[in-house]
């Protein structure tokens, strides 16, 4: 069965810390995805990787960034949290394949004080 | 950035309602829509991924068609029940996207009353 797994369901940091979301799937998917959801605003695209060491921006990517060393695992990092940082976090992958369908975790809940 | 749009923003029916919404796209540059269901608290689950003009697609009581030309599909749920609750999401893919990535839109928010 498919797995995508997120360190944690809930989160809360304060203004300037340091953020790590982890991401973890098990299917050996080449890309993986980091969305944020907020209120009305729908998924939004903050990075995204298709293979080890390689990211590309999204559409919202400023106050973020990311990394990939291993095929299974992608991190987002912010660097120094902010309050407009607080929301849902998803991690989703896929296959190389462009119409491939993405797999989500659960989302973690950042709330940023 | 890509306009997909996604109508109404938000639906309330009755048990046992049949209901539909619409996604619409660019109809100029089409490789392949997505829907999902995100239920609350769980993660966004793949419904059907539709590549053809005139494709129908049903799993279920649901059911969704896709017309490429004029840029829009239609996602249909027959007989509405309360499990269907659930935000719905398209998310579509232009000839030439890097590698797999998908523009969604805000989503259709689906409420069936008991």
């Amino acid at each position: 069965d498919v797995k995508v797994t997120q360190s944690s369901r809930y989160l809360v940091k304060r203004t300037g810390e340091k953020v790590f979301l982890e991401c973890v799937q098990d299917m050996d998917h080449e890309n993986m995805f980091w969305y944020r959801q907020d209120p009305g605003l729908g998924l939004r695209l903050i990075y995204f990787s298709y293979d080890v060491k390689m990211k590309e921006k999204g559409d919202i990517p400023e106050g973020y960034s990311v990394s990939r060393e291993k095929k299974e695992r992608f991190s987002l990092i912010l660097e120094s949290a902010s309050t407009n940082q607080t929301s849902m976090y998803l991690c989703a992958s896929s296959y190389l394949q462009g119409t491939d369908t993405q797999y989500f975790g659960p989302g973690t809940r950042l709330t940023v004080l | 950035i890509l306009n997909v749009e996604q109508s109404p923003q938000s639906l309330h029916v009755q048990e046992g309602d049949s209901t539909n919404f619409t996604c619409s796209f660019p109809s100029s540059n089409f490789y392949a829509l997505h829907w999902y269901r995100w239920e609350t608290a769980k993660s966004p689950e793949a419904l059907f991924v539709m590549t053809l003009n005139g494709d129908e697609k049903k799993k279920g009581r649901i059911s969704a068609t896709l017309n490429t030309k004029e840029g829009y599909s239609y996602l249909y749920i027959k007989g509405s029940q309360p499990e269907d609750s659930a935000t719905y999401l398209c998310a579509f893919i232009p000839r030439g996207s890097t590698l797999g990535r998908l523009y969604f839109g805000r989503g259709t928010q689906l409420t069936v009353w008991p």
